[in-house]
């Protein structure tokens, strides 16, 4: 069946430093992409998605490109700021639809 | 509305009793899904909805965690006889038609249910 596999946390740094949070996934089909974050206390909230190979999803200066032929989905962010400390999802959508397969999650914690 | 609601958003409960659970999705959102995350579990599927039908129930714990929807709108999840292992976070999700692979699913804030 389908599967995403992600980094796990915790993952930290330093405000202003390089993100990258890695994903791979297993899917029959031509899956959509997904990564949720969810704040503390909140619920999951969509950050960027991509529906076909080289699609590049961005969203607050985050940005993930859908890579087919290594089957990955990593995120990205240049510069990263105390307020982006949350849990981020990976998460696939398969042909069948039947909802979101997601990873585990990575705790991101941003030092000042 | 404008986005899914999910109520209690806290619920405490005494093992042994009964709880329901209550999701509102966006208007106009044919498919819900339910979904529990349990400290260091991640999150897991327990049922979707297309419509007021749910093809898929395969996820659901045990036989004492049941969903209904009603209109094609509301939808409950009802736990009966509380164990200490049911607490967790549960997640209600909505999106177009269970079959848009490309259309994302909106989540609520969840309700944190603890049985002590």
């Amino acid at each position: 069946g389908d599967s995403v596999t992600q980094m796990e946390g915790p993952v930290t740094l330093s405000e202003e430093a390089f993100l990258t949070i890695n994903c791979t996934y297993t899917a029959t089909g031509y899956p959509s992409l997904f990564w949720y974050v969810q704040y503390p206390g909140e619920g999951l909230q969509l950050l960027l998605k991509a529906t076909k190979a080289d699609d590049k999803g961005s969203n607050k200066g985050f940005e993930a490109t859908y890579r087919k032929e290594t089957t990955s989905f990593h995120l990205e962010k240049g510069s990263v700021q105390v307020s982006d400390s949350a849990v981020y999802f990976c998460a696939l959508r398969g042909g069948g639809a039947d909802g979101l397969t997601f990873g585990k999650g990575t705790h991101l914690i941003i030092q000042p | 509305g404008a986005g899914v609601s999910q109520s209690p958003s806290n619920k405490v409960t005494e093992k042994g009793k009964d709880v329901e659970l209550r999701c509102d999705p966006i208007s106009g959102h044919t498919a819900l899904y339910w979904y529990r995350q349990s400290l260091g579990q991640g999150l897991e599927f327990l049922i979707y909805f297309q419509g007021n039908s749910a093809p898929d129930k395969s996820g659901l714990p045990s036989d004492r965690f049941s969903a209904e929807r009603t209109g094609g709108s509301v939808s409950t999840l009802t736990i009966q006889r509380t164990q200490q292992e049911d607490s967790a976070v549960y997640l209600c999700a909505s999106s177009f038609g269970s079959q848009q692979a490309h259309s994302p699913l909106h989540f609520g804030n969840g309700t944190r249910l603890t049985v002590t």
